[in-house]
C-alpha cells in the first residue's frame, strides 16, 4: 500500500486561477511532511516543512496545509512561472527517510 | 553556498560498462542520500550515508549497485555491470544532522545526473 499518494496526477489552470493539490498519507507516526517543486531537468528544491495537524506555512502564491491524514497546497492567483512537478514527501517516525509521493504536474497558461 | 554538486550531469553508456557517479554535499551537512527517479517509480531512495558511513542500503536494486563516502565532501554510486533498465536520473541530496531543531529533516538536491544505458 502506498505510504504517500498526490492528487491529481496533472493539473492545468489559466494564470490567476487558485486552486489546491493533495497529498494524502498512511504512515502511522508522521515526523515531518515536505513540499518540494520540482522543475523539468533539475533537482527537487525544498518549499516547506510541516510538522503538526494544524500547521500553515506560506511562500508567496503558495500556503501548505497539514491534517491528520493529509495535506494541501494551495496556490492562490498562480502564474506560468509556478508551473512545475510538485513533490510531497513524508518522514516517518524518528528516522531519517524520506517517502516521496508521484507529484502532481501543474501547469499554468497565461 | 554553491549546493550540492554533481557530476557528470549527463552519462550515456554501453550495457555491460562500469559507470560512477560523483556528489559533494552542502559542506557542513553530515547526512548524504542517493535517490533514483524514473517515471514508473518516481523518486526511491538508494542508500543513506551519516558522518560518512553507510546507514541503510535497502534500496539499492541489486548487487551491481555500490556506493561509497570516502570523506565529508565526496561520494560516489557506482554501477557495474550497467543495464539498460538503469536509466534514470540520479539525484545526490543532502542535509544537517543536528537533531532537536524544527527545520534539519529537509534534504536539498543536487542537479541530477541523467543516465541513459544503451
Amino acid at each position: 500500500e502506498d505510504q504517500v499518494t498526490q492528487s491529481p496526477e496533472a493539473l492545468r489552470l489559466q494564470e490567476g486561477e487558485s486552486s489546491s493539490l493533495n497529498c494524502s498519507y498512511t504512515v502511522s507516526g508522521l515526523r515531518g511532511l515536505f513540499w518540494y517543486r520540482q522543475d523539468p531537468g533539475k533537482g527537487p528544491e525544498f518549499l516547506f516543512t510541516l510538522y503538526s495537524a494544524g500547521e500553515e506555512k506560506e511562500k508567496e502564491r503558495l500556503k501548505a496545509t497539514l491534517t491528520k491524514k493529509e495535506s494541501f497546497l494551495h496556490i492562490t492567483a498562480p502564474k506560468p512561472e509556478d508551473s512545475a512537478t510538485y513533490l510531497c514527501a513524508v518522514r516517518e517516525d524518528y528516522g531519517n527517510k524520506l517517502v516521496f509521493g508521484a507529484g502532481t504536474i501543474l501547469r499554468v497558461k497565461s | 553556498d554553491a549546493g550540492v554538486i554533481q557530476s557528470p550531469r549527463h552519462e550515456v553508456t554501453e550495457m555491460g560498462q562500469e559507470v560512477t557517479l560523483r556528489c559533494k554535499p552542502i559542506s557542513g551537512h553530515d547526512y548524504l542520500f542517493w535517490y533514483r527517479q524514473t517515471m514508473m517509480r518516481g523518486l526511491e531512495l538508494l542508500i543513506y550515508f551519516n558522518n560518512n558511513v553507510p546507514i541503510d542500503d535497502s534500496g539499492m536494486p541489486e548487487d551491481r549497485f555500490s556506493a561509497k563516502m570516502p570523506n565529508a565532501s565526496f561520494s560516489t554510486l557506482k554501477i557495474q555491470p550497467s543495464e539498460p533498465r538503469d536509466s534514470a536520473v540520479y539525484f545526490c541530496a543532502s542535509r544537517f544532522g543536528l537533531a532537536g531543531g524544527p527545520y534539519v529533516y529537509e534534504q536539498f538536491f543536487g542537479p541530477g545526473t541523467r543516465l541513459t544505458v544503451l
